[in-house]
């Protein structure tokens, strides 16, 4: 079974602190993602990477940035938290079907759950 | 662009009896269509996928969906829930190229005894 593995389930920062969100799959997908849950609102995209080293902004992008410096790993990173960034995060992970197309099929981690004081 | 509308937020439903979560989609390209369910402090775990071939998918624990081109929907249903369901329901869907996902708000279905 693909594992997706979140380092944190729950983080409470202060305000303006710089936050590590650790996301690690081990299947040897090449896509990853991070997404935001908030109630109502579904999930939102923040950003993906198709390859290592390589990064796309979704809907979502602003105050956070991500590495992926091995494909198995994928950071999210807030430069200087603040409180309306306090929410679940996502990491998840996908991969193209053999010889097929990229149905877009997710694997999530279990989340972590980021409070911002 | 892609978009999803789950038609509704909660679901209250009797322990048994069966039930049904709605959900809408536009797109301009084809599509392949999902329902992720996601219990309490959990991620989300595939239900169902929509790929190709037969409009009517099987999921895991009893569920099925089906898939509508002309009214452009993806419902899912079960004919006798369990407490054991309650959670929330996610839609989904992502375009034929790239691979992205978009998801519906959630629609949370409480079984009651």
């Amino acid at each position: 079974d693909v594992k997706v593995t979140q380092s944190s389930r729950y983080l409470v920062k202060r305000t303006g602190e710089k936050v590590f969100l650790e996301c690690v799959q081990d299947m040897d997908h090449e896509n990853m993602f991070w997404y935001r849950q908030d109630p109502g609102l579904g999930l939102r995209l923040i950003y993906f990477s198709y390859d290592v080293k390589m990064k796309e902004k979704g809907d979502i992008p602003e105050g956070y940035s991500v590495s992926r410096e091995k494909k198995e790993r994928f950071s999210l990173i807030l430069e200087s938290a603040s409180t309306n960034q306090t929410s679940m995060y996502l990491c998840a992970s996908s991969t193209p079907l053999a010889g097929g197309p990229n149905t877009g099929e997710l694997f999530f981690g279990e989340g972590s759950r980021l409070t911002v004081l | 662009a892609q978009s999803v509308t789950q038609l509704d937020s909660q679901v209250p439903v009797f322990e048994e009896a069966p039930v049904e979560l709605r959900c809408n989609y536009s797109s301009s390209v084809s599509v392949y269509l999902f329902w992720y369910v996601q219990y309490p402090n959990q991620g989300l775990q595939l239900l169902l996928k929509y790929l190709s071939g037969s409009t009517l998918v099987k999921g895991i624990n009893g569920f099925e969906a089906e898939f509508n081109k002309s009214q452009t929907s993806f419902h899912l249903r079960k004919p006798s829930v369990h407490i054991s369901d309650t959670a929330e329901y996610f839609c989904a869907v992502s375009g034929y190229l790239g691979g992205k996902s978009t998801f519906g708000d959630g629609t949370t279905l409480t079984v009651k005894p």
